[in-house]
């Protein structure tokens, strides 16, 4: 919906290339997430954001950086792309990151690396 | 550490049959449990939650109830139609996780409902 938006929805590169995936969100919420979706391997968290400039890995952080200048906009970037990372990531975001902790997706981005 | 087991798919059944998906999930404390469902070319979305034993969530017709003694959260729907066509992931956010409560979540279950 239009509180979380990902850019670009698709993208195509060349191996050893540098990506940067945006998530931007409207909710003010403080924690942000990246996922990645592949088949036969569900949902796996790349890196999560607490808050503006506080982040941690997830596990499959290897060949990934983020950033978190602004709560509304959290980057991904994958530094030198590999074929390996062809996948379609998924921004998330929540409010509250305790308890019954609801994330809301973004419409995902589709990254194809040749 | 934490994990959810979703049964494998696809599942394919015919509309208006009855649905089940099973999921156990394994967890150092006491979970919240989730169902997301994925709708073709779109992101999940809460389909339904449960925060403590026996709790029963519900939503469009589908109810999941969060069993403690078999650790399991399982779907079902009594009618299923062509829109329910979609993956669905379980998934739990777990206290007891070093204090974080980033859900954890199944591989997901294609669901394939024909006319």
């Amino acid at each position: 919906d239009a509180g979380i938006t990902q850019s670009p929805r698709h993208k195509v590169t060349e191996t050893g290339t540098p990506v940067t995936l945006r998530c931007h969100q409207t909710e003010n919420h403080r924690y942000m997430y990246w996922y990645r979706q592949d088949p036969g391997h569900g949902l796996r968290l790349i890196h999560y954001s607490y808050g503006v400039k506080d982040t941690d890995k997830g596990e499959v952080s290897d060949g990934y950086s983020v950033s978190r200048s602004k709560t509304e906009d959290f980057l991904l970037t994958l530094e030198s792309a590999t074929s390996s990372q062809t996948s379609v990531y998924f921004c998330a975001i929540s409010d509250t990151g305790t308890g019954a902790n609801v994330l809301t997706f973004g419409a995902g981005s589709r990254l194809t690396v040749l | 550490g934490n994990s959810v087991t979703q049964m494998e798919g696809p599942v394919t059944l015919s509309e208006e049959a009855f649905l089940t998906i099973n999921c156990t999930y394994t967890a150092t404390g006491y979970p919240s449990l989730f169902w997301y469902v994925q709708y073709p070319g779109e992101g999940l979305q809460l389909l339904l939650k449960a925060t403590k034993a026996d709790d029963k969530g519900s939503n469009k017709g589908f109810e999941a109830t969060y069993r403690k003694e078999t650790t399991s959260f399982h779907l079902e729907k009594g009618s299923v139609q062509v829109s329910d066509s979609a993956v669905y992931f379980c998934a739990l956010s777990d206290p007891e996780s070093g204090g974080s409560y980033i859900p954890t979540f199944g591989r997901g279950t294609s669901l394939i409902v024909h006319p």
